[in-house]
């Protein structure tokens, strides 16, 4: 089975502009999660996606968004891009059955940098 | 939120076994604690999780205290591809569902 992957690997951009990042969950996953990672910071959840609808949001502004589409793939935005929104961007999926724990899994990132 | 405390470093030599400590006080009666590691340069991957009892699988074993506010990650043999930052998290249980990260451990294995 394929992993879940994330494109771009790699992303430059500069202050004001907007970047939409693109996460392809592992097949038959339908959860998919999005985190951001700094080095002071750790990882932080964005939001979680399933089924094309937001089930859980993390304390980023509004200018973070994110959405699903039927295939179970996401993208996120961000728009109106700051210097402390550099960073590696993670999505993950799980198989999200029931109410039973389900294990992540994570991509590779996308580390984007904003001058 | 419950958080979670873990040591910022640890170091191991190979071949030897390492516990790596997590504090999680404020835990509630339906949190589940997960472990999971990121290796240089990739996303972080599952390694263990429990909830009220022990658990081993092929890559580690958990140990959960009795009142649940501490648990410990046990790998009873390091390799030098252990060497990761390990990260104690905790899961609101129910339509939650969050998965709330710390810091980690960084973990070193010395050949």
């Amino acid at each position: 089975k394929a992993g879940v992957t994330q494109t771009p690997r790699y992303l430059i951009k500069t202050r004001g502009q907007q970047v939409t990042l693109s996460c392809s969950p592992i097949s038959g996953h339908r959860s998919v999660s999005w985190y951001q990672q700094t080095p002071g910071q750790g990882l932080q959840f964005l939001f979680e996606y399933f089924s094309e609808t937001q089930r859980n949001k993390g304390n980023f502004p509004g200018r973070f968004s994110g959405r699903q589409f039927s295939n179970s793939r996401s993208e996120m935005n961000v728009s109106t891009l700051e210097l402390g929104d550099s960073a590696l961007y993670l999505c993950a999926s799980s198989a999200l059955v029931g109410s039973s724990y389900n294990e992540q899994f994570f991509g590779p990132g996308t580390r984007l940098t904003v001058l | 939120d419950a958080k979670t405390t873990q040591p910022n470093s640890m170091e191991s030599n190979e071949e030897e076994p390492v516990h790596l400590p997590c504090n999680h006080s404020t835990i509630s009666g339906t949190d589940y604690i997960h472990w999971y590691r990121q290796l240089p340069s990739q996303g972080p991957e599952y390694v263990i999780h429990g909830l009220t009892s022990n658990v081993n699988n092929r890559m580690a074993s958990l140990a959960i205290a009795e009142d649940r506010k501490s648990s410990t990650l046990i790998l009873h043999r390091a390799t030098l591809r252990d060497a990761a930052v390990y990260y104690c998290i905790l899961q609101n249980a129910g339509n939650n569902r969050k998965l709330i990260w710390g810091l980690g451990t960084s973990l070193a294995v010395n050949p």
